[in-house]
């Protein structure tokens, strides 16, 4: 299965800083998804966008889908050291039911 | 809200024996559910789809006897490491949805097992 890209693989900030972080993928997709993992535990799903959605958001978070340049976009607003974890854009595809494709990952650092 | 619980969180094993891992889905049938690995420091990769009463489905380069798919119930999926090598060291993650749900919209992840093969 074909990976995602994201971008950038490591981000160190501030708190109280914006994290943005990109994601492309290379087919079409029925939704995208965005999770927070933090060192050696489970995944934590985020937020949801699908392909006929252009901008969502949730509490510090904003998500944006361009799927003519196959790219999203996560934003973390005012940054905390808790926010601090591994971030990954997940893809579901129209064919396959439930099978998510997961990109490469950044991974965020944030200091107090 | 949903969830999926996944045993255990860590086994540590000797090289050459076999270790199962559960996954189970706590409020919902799930019809099918995933396994995907992760070694450190990079991201998950899809090991197979595990489909309730039938065989599973395996990505291209995962090997099917070395990784046993059991989906026995519309709540439980096993993986079982078998004849478990270092390499095969790593974090197992499950994952599954309820039947009907959107596609791929309504999925629930276990919270992982972390295999460390001496």
């Amino acid at each position: 299965s074909q990976q995602g890209e994201e971008d950038p693989q490591a981000l160190s900030i501030q708190e109280g800083e914006n994290a943005t972080m990109n994601c492309s993928y290379k087919t079409s997709i029925n939704n995208l998804q965005w999770y927070r993992q933090n060192s050696g535990r489970g995944l934590v799903h985020l937020i949801l966008i699908r392909s006929n959605e252009r901008e969502k958001h949730s509490g510090r978070l904003r998500v944006t889908l361009d799927t003519s340049k196959k790219s999203s976009s996560l934003l973390i607003t005012a940054s905390r050291a808790a926010d601090t974890a591994s971030y990954f854009c997940a893809t579901a595809y129209a064919t396959s039911y439930g099978k998510l494709t997961f990109g490469q990952g950044t991974i965020l650092t944030v200091h107090p | 809200g949903a969830v999926v619980s996944q045993h255990p969180s860590r086994v540590i094993c000797k090289s050459g024996t076999s270790v199962k891992i559960e996954c189970r889905s706590l409020d919902f049938q799930a019809t099918t559910m995933f396994w995907y690995r992760q070694f450190p420091k990079q991201s998950l990769m899809l090991m197979a789809t595990s489909n309730e009463g039938s065989k599973a489905t395996y990505e291209q380069g995962v090997e099917k006897d070395k990784f046993l798919i059991n989906h026995a119930s519309l709540t439980l999926s096993t993986l079982t490491v078998t004849s478990a090598h270092p390499e095969d060291s790593s974090f197992y993650i499950c994952s599954a949805g309820p039947r009907g749900g959107v596609r791929g919209e309504k999925l629930f992840f276990g919270s992982g097992t972390q295999l460390s093969v001496l």
